[in-house]
Parts: C-alpha cells; structure tokens; sequence
C-alpha cells in the first residue's frame, strides 16, 4: 500500500508562475510531513515541513497548506524561478520513529 | 562540516560480483538511513540505524543486501551477489535525537549493474 501519493509527476511553470504539487496520506497517525528539493547529481535536501496542528507554514517563496481532515498537503512556490527547478518529494511519517515514507516526486520546470 | 559523504560515487560492476558501498555520517548524528532510488519505486527506505544498532531492515529487499555499522562514524550496505535489478541510486542519510526529523542525504551512490 502507497503511503503517500504526490502528483503532478511533472510540472511546467512559467518565470514568476505558482508552482503547487499535491500530495496524500494514508496513515493519520502520522505527525510531521517534510518537503525535501533533489538537483541531479545531488542528495535529496531538507526545504520545508510542517506538523499537523498547524494549517499552513511558510518560508520565504515556499508554503505547506495541510489539511489534517482530508490527509492532505501541498506545497506552493511562490514567485517561481528557474533556479527551482527540481525534483520534489514530499514524506510523511513519526518523527520519534524516524521512518518517512516518501511519494514518488515532482520533476518541475520552471521555464524562463 | 563536510556533510554526509559517500563511496564510491559511480559503481560499476557485472552480475553475481559483491558491491559493498560506504557512508560516513555526519559528526554527532546518532542515526543513520540507507535509501535506495529508482525511477519504477521513487526512495524507498532500506534500513536506519540508531546508535549504530539497526532499528528497522524491513525495507531491505532480500537476503543478498545486508548493512552494518561498526561504529559511529561508518556504515556499509553490501549486496552478494548483485544483480541488474539492482542498479539504482544509494543514499545514505543522517540525523540527531532531538531533531531526527530532520534528515541530511549524502550526495548517493549511482550503481549499475550489468
């Protein structure tokens, strides 16, 4: 069973555009749901996360919107720049357990 | 700090050769992840230990895939005998009691099989 589920697999956004990637899951025990950014060649990097008894946290150009009735959550870049292009996973899982199940990720373009 | 560092970067071997691959975590970290990425199963989690005791190796696909840590600074994932299925991209990851949220990737090993 697919824990989290993320799409768009793929995104195209123009300079300047809003970039939103959706994601769901299943397990409403879980307690933390983090985004990490992946350049090619590079290790998944820690971007943003949020706990469940917040609706929306933001940093910078990025937001999380959760919502904790329909298991899901977002993330939206603001602003977008080709310097975002990416690939994004967003994870779910119990911090104490250290186990995060990843969803399959969002390659986005941002076109200049 | 040097951040998560892994060995070697590309591997290339043939069927049936044992692979053994290298993480140094980082300095402090008392957790340590192996993931595994492909482009059919996304990043799957393999095996994360805590103080260099495995914790959770119910991700680990099968018999020919074994992890140790001997000690706090090094881990090895060994596969025996390898095979084409399982060419992929081998992460290692650490992170602290107290933020263990919060999980640093080492820049992967890229295994190819043939």
């Amino acid at each position: 069973q697919q824990q989290v589920k993320q799409s768009p697999q793929s995104l195209i956004v123009q300079k300047g555009g809003i970039s939103i990637i959706n994601c769901a899951y299943e397990n409403t025990a879980f307690d933390y749901f983090p985004w990490y950014q992946q350049f090619p060649g590079k290790g998944p990097a820690l971007l943003i996360a949020i706990r469940p008894d917040v609706s929306e946290k933001k940093e910078g150009r990025f937001t999380i919107s959760f919502n904790k009735s329909a298991k899901q959550f977002s993330l939206h870049i603001m602003d977008s720049q080709p310097g975002d292009s990416a690939t994004y996973f967003c994870a779910a899982g119990l911090h104490n357990f250290n186990k995060f199940y990843f969803g399959s990720g969002t390659k986005l373009n941002v076109k200049p | 700090d040097a951040g998560v560092i892994q060995s070697p970067r590309h591997e290339v071997t043939e069927m049936g050769q044992e692979v053994t691959l290298r993480c140094k975590p980082i300095s402090g970290h008392d957790y340590l992840f192996w993931y595994r990425q492909t482009m059919m199963r996304g990043l799957e989690l393999l095996i994360y230990f805590n103080n260099n005791v495995p914790i959770d190796d119910s991700g680990m696909p099968e018999d020919r895939f074994s992890a140790k840590m001997p000690n706090a600074s090094f881990s090895t994932l060994k596969i025996q005998p390898s095979e084409p299925r399982d060419s992929a991209v081998y992460f290692c990851a650490s992170s602290s009691t107290g933020n263990s949220y919060e999980q640093y990737f080492g820049p992967g090993t890229r295994l190819t099989v043939t």
